[in-house]
């Protein structure tokens, strides 16, 4: 059973470019969760999708925006990166939207170095 | 808004014995679960344990036990018999949003 699988797991890019993340969530799970932890922090939560739609989004600029397909995979895109937006990004699936009691599983995140 | 707070930064604990790990936390919903996740230096955030609001008794997985206090709003994560695999960040986590808290970097020495 696969478990929350992300790529690609390193990458750097300049400032003001564009970067796409992919996040493939657990078998089973049809909702997706983006975080940014920056180094020495907490994970901060960045947006939700469940069912194609995003449900909840976090303190985030619209530079942050993301997408689910019908296969329940996401991807994650930061527009016009800023050095600040180095930091490494975490995919979380849980099943069926947001539950108290869903676990939430991660996957093993994309580190994204902007120079 | 919901907030979670971890007030150790760091802590030692010798291989072979016990340690706690405190969380306290805010949220205004009625029903709510708290998570505990463990993070080595590779990053992947591993699920550890759960604990739901209307829980009656302490969650328990394995060497990891969670002392729930509703009416104190804590979530302390108990590590017993303590292994040098444990050397890691330890996060709580609320539901919702999932708000993390900013973890508490655990050292186990030999």
């Amino acid at each position: 059973d696969a478990g929350v699988t992300q790529s690609p797991t390193h990458l750097i890019k300049t400032r003001g470019q564009q970067v796409t993340l992919r996040c493939s969530p657990k078998s089973g799970h049809d909702t997706v969760s983006w975080y940014q932890q920056a180094l020495g922090q907490g994970p901060q939560f960045i947006f939700q999708y469940y069912e194609e739609e995003e449900r909840q989004r976090g303190n985030f600029p619209d530079r942050f925006s993301g997408h689910q397909f019908p296969n329940y995979s996401s991807e994650l895109n930061v527009n016009a990166l800023l050095l600040g937006d180095s930091a490494l990004y975490l995919c979380a699936s849980s099943g069926s939207g947001i539950l108290p009691g869903n676990t939430i599983y991660f996957g093993e995140g994309s580190w994204l170095t902007v120079v | 808004a919901q907030k979670i707070t971890q007030t150790q930064p760091g802590m030692f604990v010798q291989e072979k014995e016990a340690v706690t790990l405190d969380c306290t936390y805010d949220t205004s919903d009625q029903s709510y679960g708290l998570f505990w996740y463990k993070q080595p230096s590779s990053g992947e955030m591993i699920f550890l344990i759960y604990q739901g609001s209307y829980d009656e008794q302490n969650a328990t997985e394995g060497r990891y036990s969670l002392n729930f206090q509703k009416a104190r709003k804590s979530a302390n994560l108990v590590i017993s018999a303590s292994q040098l695999g444990d050397s890691a960040m330890y996060f709580c986590a609320l539901s919702g949003k999932v708000t993390f808290g900013t973890g508490t970097k655990l050292q186990v020495i030999p």
